[in-house]
């Protein structure tokens, strides 16, 4: 079992819909939850960040952790053909100095 | 600022030869990491380094592959001898602190193809 899970995708869905992406992680001891946006061939970059259990929201992305279930979330409103990318869960280790990735979900908005 | 700056983009090559990767982290940062991301295994972590000091060559799947970061602004990756297995894309990432305190910042990678 992989430490950190997350659906392949692809998730296709039209402009302006909700989008859900999830991840599952197995190490009860992660610490900080990300979540990283890739476009095609590019490096992932930041697009999320948090540390406690319950929302963290920045303009149309909400970010979600619920660590009794170990289970972290993201939340895209209002969809736009510029979100369609690789979205990617990231953990770190309880020492801070390393990223544990999900496999990433392609997401694909269509206008 | 400049970004993470990798070399070179595309790299196709015959089974056996020598492969160099090159990086250039943003000036200031004190983590560089080195990763490979395939289809099959997702992003990996390879190896990274504090203050050009490498501190967890885990992720380093065997002998083929050594990585260095003579100084502050450059590193390499290096797989001798290289196998097809090897082909995936290789990214850089800096970043001033630790991940937990400070986001790490990718290059645009560095696509290899072993035939």
């Amino acid at each position: 079992q992989k430490e950190v899970e997350q659906d392949p995708g692809p998730l296709s869905v039209p402009e302006g819909a909700i989008v859900s992406l999830n991840c599952t992680y197995s190490n009860s001891a992660f610490q900080y939850f990300m979540w990283y946006r890739q476009y095609s061939r590019k490096g992932p970059e930041l697009l999320m960040y948090t540390y406690s259990s319950g929302n963290k929201e920045d303009g149309r992305f909400t970010a979600q952790v619920d660590k009794s279930s170990k289970y972290i979330s993201l939340f895209i409103r209002d969809s736009q053909p510029s979100d369609s990318a690789t979205y990617l869960c990231a953990i770190t280790n309880n020492a801070g100095n390393m990223l544990t990735f999900g496999g990433g979900t392609r997401l694909m908005v269509k206008p | 600022d400049a970004g993470v700056i990798q070399s070179p983009r595309h790299e196709v090559t015959e089974m056996g030869q020598e492969v160099t990767l090159r990086c250039k982290p943003i000036s200031g940062h004190d983590y560089l990491f080195w990763y490979r991301q395939t289809m099959m295994r997702g992003l990996e972590l390879l190896i990274y380094f504090n203050n050009n000091v490498p501190i967890d060559d885990s992720g380093m799947p065997e002998d083929r592959f050594s990585a260095k970061m003579p100084n502050a602004s450059f590193s390499t990756l290096k797989i001798q001898p290289s196998e097809p297995r090897d082909s995936a894309v290789y990214f850089c990432a800096s970043s001033r602190d630790r991940p937990s305190n400070q986001p790490q910042h990718f290059g645009d990678g560095t696509r290899l193809s072993i035939l």
